[in-house]
């Protein structure tokens, strides 16, 4: 049983471009969770989906994020007009149900935008 | 206040020593409770979970406090391979019609040989 997948692993970018991270949750796991880490800082919730819904959006930037979960292939990340303060490690957790089961991390995209 | 609140460190301790994290939260309708380990650029994973009863793997052990609203950490004959940084993780509590997980900021620890 493959582990919470995520790709890429690493990402550069320029500013103005924009991110895609995939995060394939673990088999048997329908509840993703996305997470950012900014160097030497903690986990920062950002978006809980289950496929095809956003459940919550309470940590997403207001502008130039969003995130899907689509009924078929990964969920994904998506960073338009990536900036400076963008780079930090994305890290995708997968849960069997909602909240309070265990969460299973992903080994995270690091992006990096120059 | 934070919903969930650890110490930062860094914790030096030598090899052999024995070392305890505490962290607080704030919401009492919290129902759930993990420690969390992550290594340096490596993604969080379970060390285990927190028991009203209290619970012990091997030489880790950690309690729950409700009264107080804390939980704690004690690694007992500290390795060098211990160095990380270890996440207190706190979930319940209804947030928009689901029960939310909280991650703390963590402790980060080194052993020293």
């Amino acid at each position: 049983n493959a582990g919470v997948m995520q790709n890429p692993r690493h990402l550069v970018r320029r500013r103005g471009q924009e991110a895609r991270l995939r995060c394939s949750p673990m088999k048997g796991h329908s509840h993703v969770y996305w997470y950012r880490q900014l160097p030497e800082e903690g986990l920062k919730f950002m978006v809980y989906l289950q496929k095809e819904n956003i459940i919550d959006e309470s940590g997403m930037p207001k502008e130039r994020f969003s995130a899907e979960f689509p009924k078929e292939g990964p969920s994904i990340l998506r960073i338009q007009q990536v900036v400076r303060g963008d780079s930090a490690a994305y890290f995708c957790a997968s849960s069997p149900s909602q909240g309070l089961e265990t969460q299973y991390f992903g080994p995270g995209t690091r992006l990096l935008v120059l | 206040r934070k919903e969930v609140e650890q110490d930062p460190g860094p914790f030096n301790v030598p090899e052999g020593a024995t070392v305890a994290f505490n962290c607080t939260y704030s919401n009492s309708a919290s129902q759930s409770f993990f420690w969390y380990r992550q290594d340096c650029r490596k993604e969080p994973k379970l060390l285990m979970s927190v028991y009203s009863s209290g619970n012990e793997d091997g030489r880790f052990t950690a309690q729950l406090n409700r009264a107080s609203q804390y939980i704690s950490l004690l690694i007992r004959d500290s390795k060098l391979s211990d160095s990380a940084t270890y996440l207190c993780v706190v979930g319940g509590g209804r947030s928009g019609g689901y029960q939310k997980v909280t991650f703390g900021i963590g402790t980060k620890l080194q052993v020293i040989p």
